[in-house]
């Protein structure tokens, strides 16, 4: 089982819709979350952290469930520059209980908002 | 203020060569982590390095290798290339390297092996 997992998509919708990703995680141990965003050919850029409680940041919300180890991005109102590759990402303590950044990335779900 | 800078943009090497990598973090920040892109996939971890010191290693083999240096810009080495270290390596910097500090990416080098 891959330690983050990503809905397949490719989402297509309209724009003005509401879309939403889903995302799990394996690792009960896993710290931190995260959400990046990916044009194509570009580097990953942060989009949200992602806390407990849940956030929102204009047209996006992003909530944590971890009993479920369960993530999920909401886009309301979609633009067409909204259009990318949506990563998942888990920051996953290592085995003796270090802290450090390292990073598990889902696969990324592709978004195409359209006229 | 300067994001992250990787140097080179694209690099095209053969089969058995060697390559260095260049990352210069955002001023302040004092970790850097490296990631490999294959095409359709997400990054994958492959170090990073706080302070000069290796604090995480991913699931790479031995022929890869980084340094940090004190005004904490980074080299990722690759020796004996093979095909299929043909990808994007990322360089992302950090505050401290810490789980919940946010890590921000730079632009990444392309690499083809042939």
């Amino acid at each position: 089982r891959k330690e983050v997992e990503q809905d397949p998509g490719p989402f297509n919708v309209p724009e003005g819709a509401t879309v939403a990703f889903n995302c799990t995680y394996s690792n009960s141990a896993s710290q931190s979350f995260f959400w990046y965003r990916q044009d194509c050919r570009k580097e990953p850029k942060l989009l949200m952290s992602v806390y407990s409680s849940g956030n929102e940041d204009g047209r996006f919300t992003a909530q944590l469930n971890r009993a479920s180890q369960y993530i999920s991005l909401l886009i309301r109102d979609s633009k067409l520059s909204d259009s990318a590759t949506y990563l998942c990402v888990v920051n996953i303590a290592n085995a003796g209980g270090t802290s450090y950044g390292k990073l598990t990335f889902g696969q990324g779900t592709i978004l195409t908002v359209h006229p | 203020d300067a994001g992250v800078t990787q140097s080179p943009t694209h690099l095209i090497k053969t089969r058995g060569q060697q390559v260095t990598l260049r990352c210069s973090p955002i001023s302040g920040h004092k970790s850097v982590s490296w990631y490999q892109q294959v095409l359709g996939q997400g990054p994958q971890f492959i170090f990073q390095y706080y302070e000069k010191e290796e604090r995480g290693r991913g699931n790479f083999p031995d022929r890869f290798s980084a340094r940090q240096f004190p005004n904490y810009s980074s080299e990722l080495n690759v020796n004996a290339l093979l095909l299929g270290d043909s990808a994007l390596y990322l360089c992302a910097s950090s505050l401290a390297g810490l789980e919940y500090n946010e890590q921000f990416f730079g632009p990444g080098t392309r690499l083809t092996v042939l």
